[in-house]
């Protein structure tokens, strides 16, 4: 069975880079669509983008501007890194696994999240 | 950005009843169109992908149905474990791919 484990910083300073880790158990990340959601309280679920096992990205347009996703397959690892945060962006964040195929972007596996709070 | 409008934000229901929850796309997303639920403390848990295809391990009393712009999720009889929040979410039309606000499944 497949297991994402959403791992960093509870607390991070307006500003400041928030950087998150997913570890995938179970399972390798090789071949995959892997995808970051939050979820900020009282609204709706955000996408934030998705990541495949080669590298290439895909960025939510509203935060392209401050989020870098990458991965590391020896590790079995994927990272979240979001820039300049601020109030907005405190949230719980999911790490998720997608389809291997292009386009089949359902989430079938998620972590537990993790809570992010930006307070200085 | 296709915005999707869930309907009815909370529904108060009873143990066995039927239930059908909806979710309204503002353009087409194909059979591109997937349905969670979450349950308090957890993450969601798919139940529903391309409009109308269960998730492995999904009880058959979840049923999905629509194209294009209208989408119902069904749940043939209520089990205590059901009361949750689900979501609508299309893959469609991307990036961004958007969630719906959800729907609230409370006991009567």
């Amino acid at each position: 069975q497949v297991q994402l484990q959403e791992s960093g910083p509870g607390l991070v300073k307006p500003s400041e880079t928030l950087s998150l880790t997913c570890t995938v158990s179970g399972g390798s990340i090789s071949g995959y669509y892997w995808s970051w959601i939050r979820h900020p309280p009282g609204k709706e679920l955000e996408w934030i983008g998705y990541i495949h096992y080669s590298a290439y990205t895909n960025y939510n347009p509203s935060l392209m501007s401050r989020v870098t996703m990458s991965v590391d397959t020896s590790k079995n690892q994927i990272f979240l890194k979001l820039t300049s945060v601020t109030a907005a962006d405190t949230a719980v964040y999911y790490c998720a696994r997608n389809s291997r195929r292009f386009g089949e972007l359902w989430a079938e596996y998620w972590g537990q999240g993790t809570l992010v709070t930006v307070s200085s | 950005e296709r915005v999707m409008t869930q309907s009815p934000a909370t529904l108060s229901v009873s143990l066995g009843e039927r239930v059908t929850l909806s979710c309204r796309a503002s353009q087409g997303v194909g059979s591109d169109l997937a349905w969670y639920q979450q349950r308090p403390g957890q993450p969601p848990r798919l139940l529903i992908y391309a409009a109308s295809t269960r998730a492995t391990g999904i009880p058959a009393r979840f049923s999905g149905s629509g194209s294009g712009t209208d989408f119902t999720l069904t749940i043939s009889s209520l089990q205590s474990e059901d009361f949750a929040v689900y979501y609508c979410q299309q893959y469609n039309a991307w990036p961004p791919i958007t969630f719906g606000q959800g729907t609230r499944l409370e006991i009567k």
